[in-house]
């Protein structure tokens, strides 16, 4: 079973930037696709962004609230992705889940998650 | 407003069957396979069903799944209290690019 380990998140003021990290001793890491997916406060599940693995091109994909705004990216190497978060919103506040995301049938599916990082968007 | 619509709970006694809906469109489950994810309290989501019917290794029999046109249907057998937890399903929506998830159904064994 993956182990995902998400870190980065905490307090920031509006407008400012954030960076979470999501880490994993899986040495297969890059093999997977990777995605971001957030909760707010006694809210539902949010998809936010999606890297697909460096064979299948490494492409990326953003939920409309977060294009433009949110960088999704990945490091092989070190077999970590990040969420570069800027100019944030109070709306932004969330869980953020890092999932791996395994292609099954004729979609890719969430199939392993993190613990999930905080993030306050608040003056 | 969520793209695919769940009741937002179901209750049922231990030892008995409920199921959970998954109402969506041509653009979502219609054409894309769902899956289905349990989030117990406190703790992050977690994969239940993939492929519309299949289960992870380590999830019961007693979680099952089933896709008809535009719908999605969760089922639970043999209810513990255990199981009390939100469930949401999900997918990729053609038209809007992205995934998209239920509300979500939050369970209640009484």
């Amino acid at each position: 079973e993956v182990q995902l380990v998400e870190s980065g998140g905490g307090l920031v003021q509006p407008g400012r930037s954030l960076r979470l990290s999501c880490t994993t001793a899986e040495f297969t890491f890059g093999h997977y696709a990777m995605s971001w997916l957030r909760q707010a406060p006694g809210k539902g599940l949010e998809w936010v962004a999606f890297i697909n693995s460096k064979p299948y091109g490494g492409t990326t994909a953003y939920a409309a609230s977060v294009k433009g705004r949110f960088t999704i990216s990945r490091d092989d190497s070190k077999s970590i992705a990040f969420l570069q978060m800027n100019s944030l919103k109070a709306e932004d506040t969330a869980v953020y889940y890092c999932t791996t995301a395994g292609y099954y049938g004729n979609n890719y599916q969430f199939d392993f998650w993190g613990q999930g990082t905080l993030v306050t968007v608040s003056s | 407003q969520s793209v695919l619509t769940q009741p937002p709970s179901v209750s049922a006694a231990p030892g008995q069957t409920v199921t959970i809906s998954c109402s969506g469109s041509s653009s979502n489950i219609g054409n894309k396979d769902a899956s289905w994810y349990q989030q117990l309290p406190g703790t992050a989501p977690k994969l239940l069903i993939y492929d519309n019917d299949k289960r992870p290794s380590g999830i019961p029999d007693r979680f099952s799944g089933s896709k008809s046109g535009t719908s999605a249907t969760l089922g639970i057998t043999g209810l513990e209290t255990g199981d009390e937890a939100d469930y949401y399903c999900g997918t990729w929506d053609t038209s809007l690019s992205a995934w998209v998830f239920g509300g979500g159904t939050k369970l209640t064994v009484l």
